[in-house]
C-alpha cells in the first residue's frame, strides 16, 4: 500500500536560517511527488512536485525539494527561511497507475523574527 | 485566473440531516478529485472525475456519500443522514488531463460540522 511519512508535527527555524521538512514515502514502482502549503482556513497550495529527470526540483516561493530514490525521500528545503512562511506542509505522493494523491499528516512549520 | 472555488465554506448540519456541497473547477479542466480533512490529519481521498464519468469512487466512507458532476464541469459531493463522524473539511480539486503527473489545484474546502 502506499503511504507518506513526515516524521516531525512541527518544525521551528529562526528567520534567515535554512528551513527542511522531511518526507518519505512507500510506494511501487516511480512515483510522483508533491508538496503543498496549507494557510489557515485556506486549500492547499501547489508549491512543487517530482515527475522525472533532476533530482531536484525548485518551486514557488524559493522552496525546493530533492528526490531521493535510494531513501525514498522527498525532503523540501529553503535556504533562508521567512515569517511569512510559517504554515502547514503537506507532502503527497501519486503512483502512475494511481488516481488519489496519497498525504502525509502534515509539518506546522514556525518561523520566528 | 480563477481558481477551484467551492460552497458553502461553512456548513452547520443537524445530525441526520442531508448536505450538499458544491465544487467549481478551473474551466476546462478535465479531472475533478473531492478529499475529506480531519481535524489535523491530511486529505484523503473520496472519488474522482474524468468529465462527467465517476471513474474511481473507492474512498467513499459509506454509501450515505453521494457525488456528481453531470455536465463534466461543477460537481456537488452529496452527504444524506449526517453523523457527527462526517464533521471534517472537505476539499475539491481538479487538473488539467487525466494523467498522474498533472498538478491537482485545490479549492478553499467547505468545513462541515455536524452536531
Amino acid at each position: 500500500a502506499q503511504s507518506v511519512a513526515q516524521p516531525e508535527d512541527q518544525v521551528n527555524v529562526a528567520e534567515g536560517n535554512p528551513l527542511t521538512v522531511k518526507c518519505t514515502y512507500s510506494v511501487s514502482g516511480n512515483p510522483y511527488l508533491f508538496w503543498y502549503v496549507q494557510y489557515p482556513n485556506r486549500g492547499l497550495q501547489f508549491l512543487l512536485k517530482y515527475i522525472t529527470g533532476d533530482n531536484l526540483v525548485k518551486g514557488s516561493y524559493g522552496f525546493e525539494a530533492e528526490f531521493n530514490k535510494s531513501q525514498t525521500s522527498f525532503h523540501l528545503k529553503k535556504p533562508s527561511a521567512l515569517v511569512s512562511d510559517s504554515a502547514l506542509y503537506f507532502c503527497a505522493v501519486r503512483d502512475r497507475a494511481g488516481t488519489a494523491l496519497i498525504f502525509g499528516k502534515g509539518t506546522t512549520l514556525s518561523v520566528s523574527s | 485566473g480563477a481558481g477551484v472555488s467551492q460552497s458553502p465554506r461553512y456548513k452547520v448540519a443537524k445530525r441526520g440531516q442531508d448536505v450538499a456541497l458544491r465544487c467549481d473547477p478551473i474551466s476546462g479542466h478535465v479531472s475533478l478529485f473531492w478529499y475529506q480533512q480531519a481535524l489535523g490529519q491530511g486529505p484523503e481521498f473520496l472519488t474522482y472525475f474524468q468529465n462527467e464519468a465517476q471513474l474511481d469512487k473507492s474512498g467513499l466512507p459509506s454509501d450515505r456519500f453521494f457525488a456528481e458532476r453531470p455536465e463534466g464541469s461543477v460537481s456537488t459531493l452529496k452527504i444524506q443522514r449526517t453523523q457527527q463522524e462526517d464533521s471534517a473539511v472537505y476539499l475539491c480539486a481538479s487538473s488539467l488531463e487525466d494523467r498522474a503527473a498533472d498538478t491537482q489545484y485545490f479549492g478553499p474546502g467547505t468545513r462541515l460540522t455536524v452536531l
